[in-house]
């Protein structure tokens, strides 16, 4: 399967501790993205990156929230202190460049208790 | 989001009926994608559409951009159990990068 993966498929945490989620993207594709959903709600912006470069972050992505891609491949979202607030399903997509169809992962679920 | 309606919010339906959903955007359109959601899933990509007047189709399913108004229409023609989940489109507006705003989606159910 050469799609777009995340890891874990579900986290669940306790309030205070640290979580780090993983997305590979699907080969060659220079771009990717990281979305958040919750309940009833479509996918909501959150980062995303040109290669290694972080371009752009929303302004749900607080001080607690980091993004790595540090290679230009895999990238990271690791999600510091978690409240309640943060429990949704971290998505991530990426691209072949800029204008092209983004191909979404299975994303991630997180619960935090 | 405001910037993109979506209608209906949901949709119940008798297996091999016909059924249409809207999406409406409040800004200009550089690209809109139709994608699908299994309830607790990632998405699917369906279609993308660019050029007013543009109509796409997969299987059963057509999706058309009018660029004038600002608003696609997907259509499923003979619904089938397998064409139950969420509908999501989403708007790449002129100007804001090629990040995606979704609308809060449409959930389809089949009846049997």
């Amino acid at each position: 399967d050469t799609g777009v993966s995340q890891d874990p498929r579900h986290k669940i945490t306790k309030r205070g501790q640290n979580v780090t989620f993983r997305c590979d993207p699907i080969s060659e594709h220079n771009r990717l993205y990281w979305y958040r959903q919750t309940l009833g709600q479509g996918p909501e912006f959150l980062t995303y990156f040109q290669n290694e470069a972080q371009l752009e972050k929303s302004r749900l992505l607080s001080d607690r929230f980091s993004a790595e891609r540090p290679k230009g491949s895999f990238s990271t979202l690791e999600i510091q202190r978690t409240e309640q607030g943060d429990s949704a399903m971290y998505l991530c997509a990426s691209s072949l460049m800029r204008g092209e169809t983004q191909y979404f992962g299975p994303g991630t679920r997180l619960l935090v208790l | 989001s405001q910037e993109l309606e979506q209608s209906p919010q949901s949709l119940i339906v008798q297996e091999g009926k016909n059924l249409t959903i809207n999406c409406t955007s409040s800004k200009t359109l550089y690209g809109l994608y139709w994608y699908k959601q299994k309830y607790g899933e990632g998405l699917i990509f369906l279609m993308m559409l660019q050029k007013g007047g543009e109509e796409k189709s997969h299987e059963k399913i057509t999706a058309k951009l009018d660029e004038k108004k600002q608003q696609s229409s997907l259509h499923i023609t003979a619904s089938q159990p397998s064409h139950a989940g969420i509908y999501l489109c989403g708007a790449d507006h002129m100007n804001r990068d090629d990040k995606i705003i979704f609308g809060k989606g449409t959930r389809l159910h089949i009846l049997p």
